[in-house]
């Protein structure tokens, strides 16, 4: 079966620490893209950052990067310099190439405080 | 460049009507998806149009049924409502099926059944 787990349901952060969000995924196929999307209240999923599977390297998008480790099956997210306006629910996603379907995890919701 | 836009924001129906949920994609973007995001879990896939024929499907029973039309606007309907239908339906459009880029999300339309 093709799943997605994320075994956070909340974190928290203070103001410009850094906090990591974990994600993993179970798939036999090699070729997919992962994602990690935000849904602030305002309930629209917003793409944060993605990664193509045959890269190795990691990638980055301002003051949020990945820690891709495929042979574990592993994608996290690093926000760094945490600010009020990331706290969001996040989700973790993939989809194999070729195919039409993203799947999501249950989503982790972080909370950023002053 | 306008986003994605879904009406109505919100909606109560009750268990056995039919309802239909409506999605303007983005501009250039020939492809819309659907997703069901129950409460407290991550969107699931319902299914996916492109060029105005359904494109692949999730596990929805067929009482969930789309259109596509040729500027590319879609619509959901759901039929005999139960209450487990009771969710946030998101709508993403892209640039192809099979994107390597993520999808644009809506803000999505709270169902309400009672």
């Amino acid at each position: 079966a093709q799943t997605v787990t994320q075994s956070q349901p909340e974190m928290s952060v203070q103001e410009a620490e850094t906090v990591t969000l974990s994600c993993t995924y179970d798939t036999s196929e090699s070729d997919y893209y992962l994602f990690w999307y935000k849904q602030p209240p305002s309930r629209q999923m917003i793409l944060v950052i993605r990664q193509e599977a045959y890269k190795q390297q990691n990638a980055t998008e301002n003051r949020f990067s990945v820690n891709f480790q495929k042979a574990a099956k592993s994608f996290s997210l690093k926000i760094s310099d945490s600010q009020l306006g990331d706290a969001a629910m996040y989700f973790c996603a993939y989809r194999i190439y070729n195919t039409d379907k993203l799947i999501f995890g249950t989503g982790t919701r972080l909370q950023v405080f002053p | 460049e306008t986003g994605v836009t879904q009406s109505p924001t919100h909606l109560i129906k009750t268990r056995g009507q039919q309802v239909t949920l409506r999605c303007s994609s983005q501009s250039g973007h020939n492809t819309v998806s659907w997703y069901q995001q129950a409460l407290g879990q991550g969107p699931q896939f319902i299914f996916q149009y492109y060029r105005e024929e359904e494109n692949g499907r999730g596990n929805f029973p067929p009482r969930f049924s789309g259109l596509q039309f040729p500027n590319y606007s879609s619509e959901l309907n759901v039929n005999a409502l139960e209450l487990d239908d009771s969710a946030l339906y998101l709508c993403a459009s892209s640039l192809d099926p099979r994107t390597q880029y993520g999808y644009t999300f809506g803000s999505g339309t709270r169902l309400t059944v009672v």
